[in-house]
């Protein structure tokens, strides 16, 4: 399979449960990042990996957790989310973590009850 | 002040019209400028990117003008198929991070 995937396409979780979101791409690309995008909002960068190690963290709730094993996979972890959080959670990667060839997942759309 | 701001719309065309929507920032120092087309409930998508000396793409043609920090995209001869969110995407100075506008809501009618 080519390009980025992410798993699963919708989830719905209670405040209190854990659940993990995951993303994977083929393209060989060394930055990897995941995107918050809200109803009528720009979308908001919340991570970003560039070689595996995470170079921005923008003042992201400490309930999100994400964690890059490889330059190939990327995951967020989700505890004690709140209803506000639900949204359209994007995953996408690019060559050399700079502005040029983004390539996006299809989302997983999260609802939290 | 929005870091890229843009009419939400929607702008609601006739096939085969001709639409244009702008889109401004605020930060004289960035240096790669993008339209990215989204459609309902999928991923963004990289429509073109937008050059100093304008660039076209097909029907597509965007327009940079640095002094008054804005962005266009014009669409010829619509097409149904146009119907989308159209995204203005800069970088930061860094030239690292995207800053994203919340999109223009295109729809076009038979």
């Amino acid at each position: 399979e080519t390009g980025v995937t992410q798993t699963p396409r919708h989830l719905v979780m209670g405040m209190t449960n854990k659940k993990s979101l995951k993303c994977e791409q083929h393209l060989g690309h060394n930055a990897m990042y995941w995107y918050k995008q809200s109803a009528k909002k720009p979308l908001e960068l919340m991570f970003v990996y560039s070689l595996e190690e995470r170079v921005e963290n923008n003042s992201v709730p400490s309930r999100f957790s994400p964690e890059c094993p490889n330059s190939s996979h990327l995951f967020l972890h989700l505890h004690t989310l709140q209803p506000e959080d639900s949204a359209l959670y994007l995953c996408a990667s690019s060559p050399r973590g700079g502005a040029d060839g983004y390539t996006f997942g299809s989302g997983t759309r999260l609802t939290v009850v | 002040r929005k870091e890229v701001e843009q009419d939400p719309g929607p702008f609601n065309v006739p096939e085969g019209a001709t639409v244009a929507f702008n889109c401004t920032y605020s930060n004289s120092a960035s240096q790669s400028f993008f339209w990215y087309r989204q459609d309902c409930r999928k991923e963004p998508k990289l429509l073109m990117s937008v050059y100093s000396s304008g660039n076209e793409d097909g029907r597509f043609t965007a327009q940079l003008n640095r002094a008054s920090q804005y962005i266009s995209l014009l669409i010829r001869d619509s097409k149904l198929s146009d119907s989308a969110t159209y995204l203005c995407v800069v970088t930061a100075p860094n030239n690292y991070q995207l800053i994203w506008g919340a999109g223009t809501k295109l729809i076009i009618k038979p």
